[in-house]
C-alpha cells in the first residue's frame, strides 16, 4: 500500500513570493491534515479536511495561507505572500476517518530567504 | 498552558538498555487519545503507539510500551532493549474528544520532542 505522497520535497523562495505544496493521501483515506513543523518544535495543525470539506482551520493564518481538496482526494496548500517565519517543514497526513491513526508523508521543507 | 510537555530535550542511552521518554499532558476532556511518533532524520513521522483515555491496560507494541498514569496525566514511552536505529526525535501527541465514531476535528497537539541518541 502506497503511503502519503508529497511534493516538492524541498523549496527555496524569497519573501513575498508565493508557493504551493501538493499532497496525495493513502487511497481510501477520507481525512487529510496539513501540519507545520518549525525547526525545534513539534508539528502544529493548520487544517483538517473530511472528504472535500474543511473540519478545522482554526490555526490556519488565513491572510496568507489557503488550502483546498476539491475532489476529496489530493490537496494543495498555498502560501501567498511568504514571510521569513514560514520557513518550516509542511507535513501532510491522512487517516481512514476521524478517530483513526494518522499516517504522515515525508514533508516539504520550505526555506524563505 | 502547554497541553503536551516533554521535559527531556535530549537523551543519550547505551545500546541494549531500556529508555523512558517522559510526557505529561493537560486536558479537561474526559475522552482523549495519546500517541507517540518517531521522526528520524529523514523527516517522516512514524506512528509508534496509541493509548486511549478509557483503556484499562497500558498499550504495548513490540519493544514499545506506554506507561499510562491517568491521575498524574503522564504517558511515558518505554523502549526496551534499545537499538542504534532507535536514534531519532520522539514526539508525544494528544487528541481530545471521543472520536472513534462520527466525524469531528481530531488534529493532534504535539510536544516539543525528545532527541534520543543510542550509543554503541
Amino acid at each position: 500500500e502506497a503511503g502519503v505522497a508529497q511534493s516538492p520535497r524541498y523549496k527555496i523562495i524569497e519573501k513575498r513570493q508565493s508557493v504551493a505544496f501538493w499532497c496525495n493521501p493513502i487511497s481510501g483515506h477520507a481525512t487529510l491534515y496539513w501540519y507545520q513543523q518549525i525547526l525545534g518544535q513539534g508539528p502544529k495543525l493548520l487544517i483538517q479536511f473530511q472528504n472535500n470539506g474543511v473540519v478545522d482551520d482554526s490555526q490556519l493564518p488565513k491572510d496568507r495561507f489557503s488550502a483546498e481538496r476539491l475532489k476529496g482526494v489530493d490537496s494543495t496548500l498555498k502560501i501567498q505572500p511568504a514571510k521569513l517565519e514560514d520557513s518550516a517543514v509542511y507535513l501532510c497526513a491522512s487517516s481512514l476517518s476521524p478517530g483513526h491513526e494518522q499516517y504522515f508523508g515525508p514533508g516539504t521543507r520550505l526555506t524563505v530567504t | 498552558a502547554q497541553k503536551i510537555t516533554q521535559t527531556q530535550p535530549g537523551m543519550f542511552v547505551q545500546e541494549k538498555e531500556a529508555v523512558t521518554l517522559d510526557c505529561t499532558y493537560d486536558t479537561s476532556d474526559p475522552s482523549y487519545g495519546l500517541f507517540w511518533y518517531k521522526q528520524p532524520s529523514s523527516g517522516e513521522m512514524i506512528f509508534l503507539i496509541y493509548q486511549g483515555s478509557y483503556d484499562q491496560q497500558n498499550a504495548t507494541e513490540g519493544r514499545y510500551s506506554l506507561n499510562f498514569q491517568k491521575a498524574r496525566k503522564s504517558a511515558n514511552l518505554v523502549i526496551s532493549a534499545s537499538q542504534l536505529g532507535d536514534s531519532a526525535m520522539y514526539f508525544c501527541a494528544m487528541r481530545e474528544g471521543g472520536l472513534r465514531s462520527g466525524g469531528g476535528a481530531d488534529g493532534l497537539t504535539f510536544g516539543k520532542g525528545t532527541h534520543l541518541i543510542i550509543q554503541p
